[in-house]
C-alpha cells in the first residue's frame, strides 16, 4: 500500500462545477496534513494546511478523518485557474519534517 | 521578492559529469530540503538540513552530496552523473518550530543527462 494514496484522476470538470478530490494515508501516526497545487512545470505552492476541525478558505474546503486516515479537499465554483495537479501531503512526525506526498490528481476545468 | 530560489533553473549535461545546483532561502527558516521529481511526476524526498546539521537522507546514492553552508543555503552536488538522474530537483525550506511549518519550494532546476 502506498503512503500517501490519491484519487488517479484526471478530473475533467466545467467551469463553475464542485469537485472534490480525496486521499488516504497509512501511517496513522501521521501528525501533519496539506494540499499543494503544482502547475505544469512549475512548483508545487502550498493551497492550505488541513486542521482535525476542518478548514475553509473560501471556495477550498477541506476535511481530516484521523479515525479513517483520510483526508479531502473540495472545491467550489471551480475557475479556469483551478487547473492544475493537486498534491495529498503527509508530515509523520513533528521536528523532522519529512513530508510525503501523494502522486496528485490532475483537474482541468472546462470552459 | 524571491523568497527560494535556485539556479541553474536547466541544467544539460552528459554521462560522467559532475555538476552543482545552488539554493538560497530568505523567509529566515531553519531547515532546507532536497526533493527529486521523475519523470512520472513523483516528488520524492532526497535530503534535509536543520541549521546546517543534515537530518534526513533518504537512501540516495553517495553521488549526491548536499552541503549547507549557513541556515540560508543549501547546495547539492551529483558525481559522475547518470541518465537516471535526469529530472527535476526541487529545493525547499521550512520552520521546525511553532505552528507554522509548510514548505516553500524554489522552482526547480531541470536536469538532463545525454
Amino acid at each position: 500500500r502506498k503512503e500517501v494514496e490519491q484519487d488517479p484522476g484526471p478530473f475533467n470538470v466545467p467551469e463553475g462545477a464542485t469537485v472534490a478530490f480525496n486521499c488516504t494515508y497509512s501511517n496513522s501516526a501521521s501528525q501533519s496534513f496539506f494540499w499543494y497545487r503544482q502547475d505544469c512545470r512549475k512548483e508545487p505552492k502550498l493551497l492550505m494546511s488541513v486542521y482535525s476541525s476542518g478548514n475553509e478558505d473560501g471556495r477550498f474546503t477541506a476535511q481530516l478523518n484521523r479515525a479513517s486516515q483520510y483526508i479531502s479537499l473540495l472545491i467550489r465554483d471551480s475557475k479556469l485557474s483551478d487547473s492544475a495537479t493537486y498534491l495529498c501531503v503527509v508530515n509523520w512526525s513533528r521536528g523532522n519534517e519529512k513530508l510525503t506526498f501523494g502522486t496528485g490528481t490532475r483537474l482541468t476545468i472546462i470552459p | 521578492d524571491t523568497a527560494v530560489s535556485q539556479t541553474p533553473k536547466y541544467l544539460v549535461t552528459q554521462m560522467g559529469n559532475d555538476k552543482s545546483i545552488k539554493c538560497e532561502q530568505n523567509l529566515g527558516h531553519d531547515t532546507m530540503y532536497w526533493y527529486k521529481q521523475d519523470s512520472k511526476k513523483f516528488l520524492k524526498i532526497m535530503f534535509s538540513y536543520n541549521n546546517k546539521e543534515l537530518i534526513i537522507n533518504e537512501t540516495v546514492p553517495n553521488r549526491f552530496s548536499p552541503k549547507s553552508p549557513d541556515k540560508a543555503h543549501l547546495n547539492l552536488h551529483i558525481n559522475s552523473l547518470e541518465l537516471g538522474d535526469s529530472a527535476v530537483y526541487f529545493c525547499a525550506s521550512s520552520r521546525t518550530s511553532g505552528d507554522r511549518r509548510e514548505q516553500y519550494f524554489g522552482p526547480g532546476t531541470r536536469l538532463t543527462v545525454t
